[in-house]
This record gives C-alpha cells, sequence and structure tokens, in this order.
C-alpha cells in the first residue's frame, strides 16, 4: 500500500530535549514536505526537499532542523524543543511540485513540548 | 503573496447541499486542490482541478473555479454525517502547496 509512515503518533517531551520525528514513503517520490498545523492558521510549511540531499526552508523552518540522506526518509528533527513548538506535524511526499494525485500526506504526530 | 482564504465554519441539514469557498492569490497555480480532514486523521485528497477547467464532477462532488476572481468552490451535494470534517483548499506557490485555514463542515441529522 502506497503511504507515508510517520512516527512516533503522540509524543511529550520537555523543553531542551532533543527529539526526532521520523517519516518514511514508499512511493519512490523525489518530493517530501513536513508541515505544522495550528488552530485557525492551517497548515504552514517547514521544510522542504527536491531530492537526496537537497533540503530547503518554507515559511517557519526556526528551530528545526531535516535531512535527505536517503530518497524514501525525511526526518525532521527539534534540537531543543519549546513549548511553541508543541502543534500537529505532518509529513508529505508528492512525485512533482503537485500534479494530479497532489501530496500524500501521513497520519500526523501530536507533539506537546512542556 | 500567497494568502489562501475560506470561511471558518460551515453548518448544514444531513441531505442539503453544502458550499464551501475559498481565495487564492498565485494566479499562475497549476492545480487547485482540496483534502479533507477527519478527526485524529491526516489530510486526504477529495479531487483537484486544472486550472484551464472551469467546474469538474466527482460523484458528489462540484468544484467550480473562476480564474477572473480567483475564486475555488467546493460543493457536496446530498450531505452526510460522514462528511464531517475540516476542509482545505490548497494551491501550488512554487515548491509548495498553500492551505487555506480550514473549514470546519458540520452536519446536523
Amino acid at each position: 500500500e502506497a503511504q507515508v509512515t510517520q512516527n512516533p503518533r503522540y509524543l511529550i517531551t520537555v523543553t531542551g530535549k532533543k527529539l526526532t520525528v521520523t517519516c518514511s514513503q514508499n512511493m519512490n517520490h523525489e518530493y517530501m514536505s513536513w508541515y505544522r498545523q495550528d488552530p485557525g492558521l492551517g497548515l504552514r510549511q517547514i521544510y522542504y526537499s527536491m531530492n537526496v540531499e537537497v533540503t530547503d526552508k518554507g515559511d517557519v523552518p526556526e528551530g528545526y532542523k531535516v535531512s535527505r540522506k536517503e530518497k524514501r526518509n525525511f526526518p525532521l528533527i527539534l534540537e531543543s524543543p519549546s513549548p511553541n513548538q508543541t502543534s500537529l506535524y505532518f509529513c508529505a511526499s508528492s512525485s512533482l511540485t503537485g500534479g494530479v494525485d497532489g501530496y500524500t500526506f501521513g497520519s500526523g504526530t501530536r507533539l506537546t513540548v512542556v | 503573496g500567497e494568502d489562501v482564504e475560506q470561511s471558518l465554519f460551515l453548518s448544514v441539514r444531513e441531505g442539503d447541499s453544502s458550499v464551501i469557498n475559498c481565495t487564492y492569490t498565485d494566479s499562475s497555480s497549476t492545480y487547485l486542490y482540496w483534502y479533507k480532514q477527519e478527526p485524529g486523521a491526516g489530510l486526504q485528497l477529495l479531487t483537484y482541478i486544472f486550472s484551464n477547467m472551469d467546474m469538474k464532477q466527482d460523484q458528489r462532488l462540484t468544484v467550480l473555479l473562476n480564474k477572473k476572481d480567483k475564486h475555488l468552490s467546493l460543493r457536496i451535494a446530498d450531505t452526510q454525517t460522514g462528511d464531517s470534517a475540516i476542509y482545505f483548499c490548497a494551491e501550488i506557490h512554487g515548491n509548495k502547496l498553500v492551505f487555506g485555514a480550514g473549514t470546519i463542515l458540520r452536519v446536523k441529522s
């Protein structure tokens, strides 16, 4: 089954403790992206990647890092999480920047930073 | 700018039609999308429309595109309780999908 898999689904952590949210896709997509979803703000892009070793900032990159060492994986790293990073995070992938298939989204990771 | 705007809330009775409206800014967008998010779930692509189309129909869903006014709408015919969700319109802007804030659709039985 074609899918984007994120882990974990839920995470509660403390301020300053480094964490990684994993994302993997099995569709051989070149394009991958991370979004955060906050009430009333919709989804905002954090980082994206056009291919292996090619990453770039989205609209809200501060406090986040990503890497793209393999085509299928695109982890999101929070080196020193803060409470304002409490949010719902989605990973997405696409064969192009859009197209008739749009983006395929993971099920989301709900992060709480206390 | 790259704002996509939607009304935040819509309430309809079961069996009625729902119309969710959206305005976008990037006139060069090739595709425009509607996504559905059910409670506790990710985003599911509902439908898309290519920018050279005015209308697209897919079973109970009708998408209308007015390029002059940069207005997109999603009509759901015979709305069911299972249609209760958040609906996002999105446009391609450069290398990303830009989303509206989402419209909460509540269906009353």
